[in-house]
């Protein structure tokens, strides 16, 4: 089955830097991949996804990118701030079943 | 629109007692449905998913169980609760083929 890897576990950057989340994936098959920001005791909400069939997808200060060759994935956020403070989760699978990594707790520095 | 609602918010069990964590989804029809266990460090670590009335797929060999009774209903139960069962249990709904899971605001149990 699908295992996604995250790194890092955590990430402080200064308000105004850039944040990279990566993560590897081993189901070559798999072809949805989208990232999940989960705020201190709330629900996790998606942030911005991409399918095997993309390369590269950008809102706003996000963006993500995919290596199919590779089997690796990342999340881009430029601009950092505050609000951004969060855990990121990034997921990926197929046929409605979607596996995710273990999280990175960001902090946005003042 | 599309809502979907968990329940206990909070469940405090002594070690040895059942569990029952019930999920509905209102708004939408044949919802693919989802428990997921967020523990400390493990992520969101799905536990099962079902694509329609009475089809359950588990992902994780452990002493839980779940059912889908009606098309919106998912319930996630255990006979015999374990301190490692412990955590912050959330279900979710997509729509077939889409992938985006919505999360339900998530049941936190602890187990003494």
């Amino acid at each position: 089955g699908e295992n996604v890897e995250q790194h890092p576990s955590t990430l402080s950057v200064q308000e105004g830097d850039s944040a990279v989340i990566k993560c590897t994936y081993s189901d070559s098959a798999s072809n949805y991949f989208p990232w999940y920001k989960q705020e201190l005791g709330k629900r996790p909400q998606l942030i911005i996804d991409i399918r095997s069939n993309v390369g590269e997808k950008k809102d706003q200060r996000i963006a993500v990118t995919l290596n199919k060759t590779a089997k690796h994935f990342s999340l881009h956020i430029t601009e950092t701030q505050p609000e951004d403070s969060a855990v990121y989760f990034c997921a990926g699978g197929r046929d409605d079943k979607i596996i995710f990594g273990k999280g990175t707790r960001l902090h946005i520095l003042p | 629109s599309q809502t979907i609602h968990q329940w206990p918010a909070t469940l405090v069990q002594p070690v040895g007692s059942p569990l029952s964590l019930e999920c509905t989804v209102e708004g939408t029809s044949n919802p693919n449905l989802y428990w997921y266990r967020q523990a400390a460090g493990r992520g969101l670590q799905l536990l099962f998913y079902s694509v329609g009335i009475g089809q359950i797929s588990s992902e994780v060999p452990q002493n839980l169980s779940a059912s889908r009774p009606q098309d919106r209903q998912f319930i996630l139960s255990s006979k015999k609760l374990l301190l490692s069962d412990s955590g912050f249990y959330l279900c979710a709904w997509s729509v077939l083929g889409t992938g985006e899971l919505f999360f339900g605001e998530g049941s936190r149990l602890t187990v003494l």
